[in-house]
């Protein structure tokens, strides 16, 4: 069974562009989160998806958005590019709930130049 | 206080013992918890969950849930030089509406 999958592996960018991210979920998952992973620190939450609609949202500025389509992949966008956006963008899904447990794709790495 | 809080290492073990690592939350109302391995560059890999209160085998792998200290532990017995990597623990179904990952804990092995 195929796993989560991501696109592109690496993105390059400029200061105030914008980027889209890709996320395929595991069939049968019906969530999709995404997480920001900077360089030595921790993953932080972005946003999670379900059924189509936005569950819940980290405490990341508006820029960053996203939604789910209806055979549940999604997308990342991040408009306006700054330095800091610079990370590793991981995409997960599961089951429907929290309490289920969440598969991670590769990520994907943005760099902003 | 942080929402998930783990000791950052590293963890220096020799190839054989045993790794203990260790994990406390905020939440009460935390329900679920999990392991996560992630090696250098590459994407978190599920090593095991756990949800009621006691411990979970898995392997070489054991698990440990206490509520009631609001303490999660993950131990690995004969630890490889494989097992080097930086392990997270995530705990969910709280009040906060999200997975919540500790900033991990890095984990060397020595052969």
């Amino acid at each position: 069974e195929a796993g989560v999958t991501q696109s592109p592996t690496h993105l390059i960018k400029t200061r105030g562009q914008q980027a889209t991210l890709r996320c395929s979920p595991i069939s049968g998952h019906t969530s999709v989160y995404w997480y920001q992973q900077a360089l030595g620190l921790g993953l932080q939450f972005l946003l999670w998806y379900d059924e189509g609609e936005e569950r819940n949202r980290g405490n990341f500025p508006p820029r960053f958005s996203g939604r789910q389509f209806p055979n549940y992949s999604s997308e990342l966008n991040v408009n306006a590019l700054e330095l800091e956006d610079s990370a590793l963008y991981l995409c997960a899904s599961s089951f429907r709930t929290l309490l289920d447990t969440q598969y991670f794709g590769p990520g994907t790495r943005l760099t902003v130049l | 206080q942080k929402e998930v809080e783990q000791n950052s290492g590293p963890l220096s073990v020799p190839e054989g013992a045993i790794a203990s690592l260790n994990c406390t939350y905020s939440d009460r109302g935390s329900q679920s918890f999990f392991w996560y391995r992630q090696y250098s560059g590459k994407s978190p890999e599920l090593i095991m969950s756990i949800y009621s209160n006691g411990d979970k085998e898995d392997g070489r792998f054991t698990a440990q849930l206490n509520k009631a200290s609001q303490y999660v532990s993950l131990l690995i017995r004969d630890s490889q030089p494989s097992d080097s990597a930086t392990y997270l623990c995530a705990v969910g179904g709280g009040a906060t509406n999200k997975l919540i990952f500790g900033t991990g804990t890095l984990l060397a092995v020595q052969p």
